[in-house]
């Protein structure tokens, strides 16, 4: 049973930074590619980056680019957003998904780590 | 980036009824679009992908057609557990994009 578990969410002021952590479970996770989605209170869903199951390249949205980055180590599981320069509509819940076998959908989340981005 | 632009907003159904949602792309996604589930306080839940196939162990009152710019997603029985926010999703080109959402709720 996939698990996906993410971590490192919490409350920072405009201008600094965080890190999640995604903790992968129940699936070969040196196999698959990973993303992560973020939903503002009250609001949709919008994708914010995606990295190849061997993290030989990456893909983000316009928004974050030049201030997230994301990474992954194999050899723990462990999927990361660095989030540098946040600013105050980068508030949302933040979550870590699996690439499904049918494409760059996603097909197992987590549970979601909250960021909030406030003075 | 493709706009996917899902209506109507609000769907106000009685259980039992059948839902039909829908979802329209800017440009041409052949068929490359999915369906998310999301409740309150929960992620989403995939559905639907490349446009009609259901996921792992989705029932069979939800189905999907379309292609090109125009989607439907189908709830032929509105079961209680099926009210709840839709998205649709495109992988046709990056930045991947999700529609606004259809709030599907008890009439």
């Amino acid at each position: 049973q996939v698990q996906l578990v993410e971590s490192g969410g919490g409350v920072v002021q405009p201008g600094g930074s965080l890190r999640l952590s995604c903790t992968a479970s129940g699936f070969t996770f040196t196999t698959y590619g990973m993303h992560w989605v973020r939903q503002a209170p009250g609001r949709g869903l919008e994708w914010v980056a995606f990295i190849l199951f061997d993290g030989s390249n990456e893909y983000y949205v316009d928004s974050v680019k030049g201030r997230f980055t994301i990474s992954r180590d194999n050899s723990k599981n462990t999927l990361y957003l660095q989030m540098n320069s946040l600013r105050v509509d980068d508030t949302a819940v933040y979550y870590c998904a699996k690439v499904s076998d049918w494409g760059p959908y996603f097909d197992s989340w987590g549970q979601g780590a909250l960021v909030t981005v406030s003075s | 980036e493709i706009v996917l632009t899902q209506s109507p907003a609000t769907l106000s159904l009685s259980p039992g009824e059948r839902a039909t949602l829908s979802c329209r792309a800017s440009q041409s996604i052949s068929r490359y679009l999915a369906w998310y589930q999301q409740k309150p306080g929960q992620a989403p839940r995939l559905l639907i992908y490349d446009a009609s196939n259901r996921a792992t162990g989705i029932p069979a009152r939800f189905s999907g057609s379309g292609s090109g710019t125009d989607f439907t997603l189908t709830i032929s029985s509105l079961e209680p557990e099926d009210f709840a926010v839709y998205y649709c999703q495109q992988r046709s080109s990056w930045p991947l994009t999700f529609g606004g959402g259809t709030k599907v709720e008890i009439k």
